[in-house]
């Protein structure tokens, strides 16, 4: 059981922003969003992580709606590169009992020239 | 090493036989976990060791499934008289437990069972 509900697939044109949304409407107050991206025939890769405020980083900038039901990744500029399947995640912190990560289906993004 | 080591990358099996995959995790990250993937699916959890607390094998999907970590640092996953649905991309991930990052995925074994 995932806890969050994604798209299975999106499209987005090269060099434009990509918004990946996420619904998590039964996250609790100590629980994460993750985020991370598998690009074919790798491991998942790590992107960004938030808990209510948003966040920015090198690769991705993350928001989360004020209830925390929902959130959004964005890719500022997509690249081909950046073809992956996007998987977002709930878990409690790290202060927690429970540190495994249950993936979902996550969502097929694919940067189109 | 900078990054989750795994090894083999690929390892074909004849039925019925055992196999060790081995996994080293990054140096200082004190948390280690399996998943295995296979064709098309998600991430399944296999099982989580943390320090030297007992390990979650709450993911592990059958008696023929063991893992263990040495000395808090390399872990093998053995399966015993493998099936063919073992057939799958097992990958091992590590973390700094008590920070929030992320897992540090490696590239996965892939296991065919023929």
């Amino acid at each position: 059981d995932a806890k969050t509900t994604q798209p299975p697939s999106m499209d987005c044109a090269e060099g434009r922003a990509a918004n990946l949304p996420c619904n998590h409407s039964t996250i609790s107050g100590n629980e994460y969003v993750y985020w991370y991206r598998q690009i074919h025939s790798q491991g998942p890769q790590y992107i960004i992580h938030g808990l209510k405020n948003n966040e920015t980083n090198e690769m991705a900038s993350l928001i989360i709606t004020e209830d925390r039901k929902s959130s959004t990744l964005i890719l500022p500029h997509a690249t081909l590169r950046d073809t992956a399947v996007y998987y977002c995640i709930v878990s409690p912190d790290r202060g927690g009992s429970n540190y495994k990560l249950t993936f979902g289906k996550g969502t097929l993004l694919t940067v189109n020239p | 090493g900078a990054g989750v080591s795994q090894s083999p990358s690929n390892k074909v099996t004849e039925k019925g036989k055992d196999v060790e995959l081995r996994c080293d995790p990054i140096s200082g990250h004190t948390a280690l976990y399996w998943y295995r993937q296979s064709l098309g699916q998600g991430l399944e959890f296999l099982i989580y060791f943390q320090g030297n607390s007992a390990p979650d094998k709450s993911g592990l999907p059958s008696d023929r499934f063991s893992a263990e970590r040495t000395g808090g640092s390399v872990s093998t996953l053995t399966i015993q008289r493998t099936q063919q649905e073992d057939s799958a991309v097992y990958l091992c991930a590590s973390s700094q437990a008590r920070k929030n990052y992320g897992y540090t995925f490696g590239s996965g074994t892939r296991l065919t069972v023929v």
